[in-house]
């Protein structure tokens, strides 16, 4: 089955970029159906969306942090990234990738699998 | 403070039933679906409900949810142990050029 798995720095400094990856293992990104997003979670805090990729490239993100936010893919690698830019200590987090169904509809469909999250932690 | 508006703890005895409520507005739960997420202490979020009221393979149907106008609810029926958790409850909003919004989240302690 389909399983994804997060990979980056731990401790990024203030000002800097925060990037990560998420390697999609058990199916292909390219084979469509599907957003593939970064969502995020403050300690003891609840979950925000960053935005989405999907395979041809389209992305969507959150309006909040859309003038940091670059979400790319590398269908050749089976892999989606998270760039972040100019970082303080509110970006400090668990940051999950996940899957979401496309549909129809707006937006998209259930966030249905996830990684096992990565902490950020933002300090000099 | 999250869109989506959840009380932030409930609680209930083993057996019971327990709901937790998710208030919206027009521009998400209104006029598109609701999702709910369990989350375990320590793990990644995990889909319990999709589309308002529907189970993925393998969620007890112990579980169910609802909607009405721009509220939401889950109930969890025959409450057990290991359903000590965080739920989130989510909707697509379609306010400025679209974006997910959560429920703050609502801690439910078994006792």
């Amino acid at each position: 089955q389909v399983q994804l798995q997060e990979s980056g720095p731990g401790l990024v400094k203030p000002s800097q970029t925060l990037s990560l990856t998420c390697t999609v293992s058990g199916g292909s990104i390219s084979s469509g159906g599907y957003y593939w997003s970064w969502i995020r979670q403050h300690p003891g805090k609840g979950l925000e969306w960053i935005g989405y990729i999907y395979y041809s490239g389209s992305t969507y993100y959150n309006p909040s942090l859309k003038s940091r936010v670059t979400i790319s893919v590398d269908t050749s690698k089976n892999q989606f990234s998270l760039k972040l830019s100019s970082v303080t200590a509110a970006d400090t987090a668990v940051y999950y990738c996940a899957r979401a169904g496309a549909i129809a509809a707006a937006g998209s469909d259930a966030f249905d699998i996830w990684g096992q999250g990565t902490m950020v932690t933002v300090s000099s | 403070q999250s869109v989506l508006t959840q009380p932030p703890s409930a609680s209930g005895t083993p057996g019971q039933r327990v709901t937790i409520s998710c208030s919206g507005s027009s521009s998400n739960i209104g006029s598109n679906y609701v999702y709910w997420y369990q989350q375990l202490p320590g793990t990644a979020p995990k889909l319990l409900i999709y589309r308002n009221n529907q189970r993925p393979s393998g969620v007890p149907d112990r579980f169910s949810g609802s909607k009405s106008g721009t509220s939401a609810s889950l109930a969890i029926s025959g409450l057990r142990s290991e359903d000590e958790a965080d739920y989130y409850c989510a909707a697509w909003d379609d306010s400025l050029s679209g974006n997910w919004v959560f429920g703050g989240g609502t801690k439910l302690t078994v006792l």
